[in-house]
């Protein structure tokens, strides 16, 4: 049972094309995330989205664009891909109600992008 | 000043040794503080959460956490080599968003 399922694992592509990245979760959460992993391993917020509405839109390209067509399910496209753009993508999901768990995020296994 | 900051490693014990790893943050505002392992090629998994100060314990680990020193800690008891991974600390208030440290890489020798 894969709680966050994203895809494809990893990917290969050439300068200037267009590529999407797919995250479903089946956890029942409301808010879902993009991160970025840079290959220095630091990991940063991209989006997120809670009950499809756009929470947190950190300061990225707007070649980047996130799509939650239902709570369970947010992608990311990605328009004119960049060299720079290279690392690989982390879908995320987690609950905003209180509790003891507070807003515990839990991760994909990664997509790797490669942009060659 | 960055606003979490985690020991760089990489870090590389004997079997059986005690692990510390350690983060600062500086927003006093932070409510959640959790540690994440992340294993190569991997998703980062979360091992520990807490949201108070003082000590949290499951197994072999111990979170730590001083508000008053914005102080963060992790300790690995009798470390084994499959906690060989990268440890990120991660802290979050009430807005959805975690900020993340560096990581630290561990190395556990048989």
């Amino acid at each position: 049972d894969t709680a966050v399922s994203q895809t494809p694992k990893y990917l290969v592509t050439q300068m200037g094309n267009d590529k999407s990245i797919k995250c479903e979760q089946n956890l029942g959460h409301d808010t879902m995330y993009w991160y970025k992993q840079d290959s220095k391993k630091f990991l940063k917020i991209m989006f997120s989205y809670n009950n499809k509405e756009l929470i947190i839109n950190e300061t990225v390209p707007n070649r980047f664009s996130p799509k939650s067509p239902d709570k369970a399910h947010l992608n990311l496209h990605i328009n004119s891909l960049e060299l720079g753009d290279s690392a690989v993508y982390f879908c995320a999901s987690s609950n905003s109600g209180t509790g003891s768990s507070g807003n515990t995020i839990y991760f994909g296994e990664g997509s790797w992008l490669t942009v060659v | 000043q960055k606003e979490v900051e985690q020991d760089p490693g990489p870090l590389s014990v004997p079997e059986g040794a005690i692990v510390s790893l350690n983060c600062t943050y500086s927003n006093s505002a932070f409510q959640y503080f959790m540690w994440y392992r992340q294993y190569s090629r991997k998703g980062p998994e979360l091992l520990m959460y807490t949201y108070s100060s003082g000590n949290k314990e499951d197994g072999r680990f111990t979170a730590q956490v001083d508000k008053s020193s914005k102080y963060i800690s992790l300790f690995i008891r009798d470390s084994q080599p499959s906690d060989s991974a990268t440890y990120l600390c991660a802290i979050g208030g009430s807005n959805y968003k975690l900020t993340f440290g560096k990581g630290t890489l561990l190395t556990v020798n048989p």
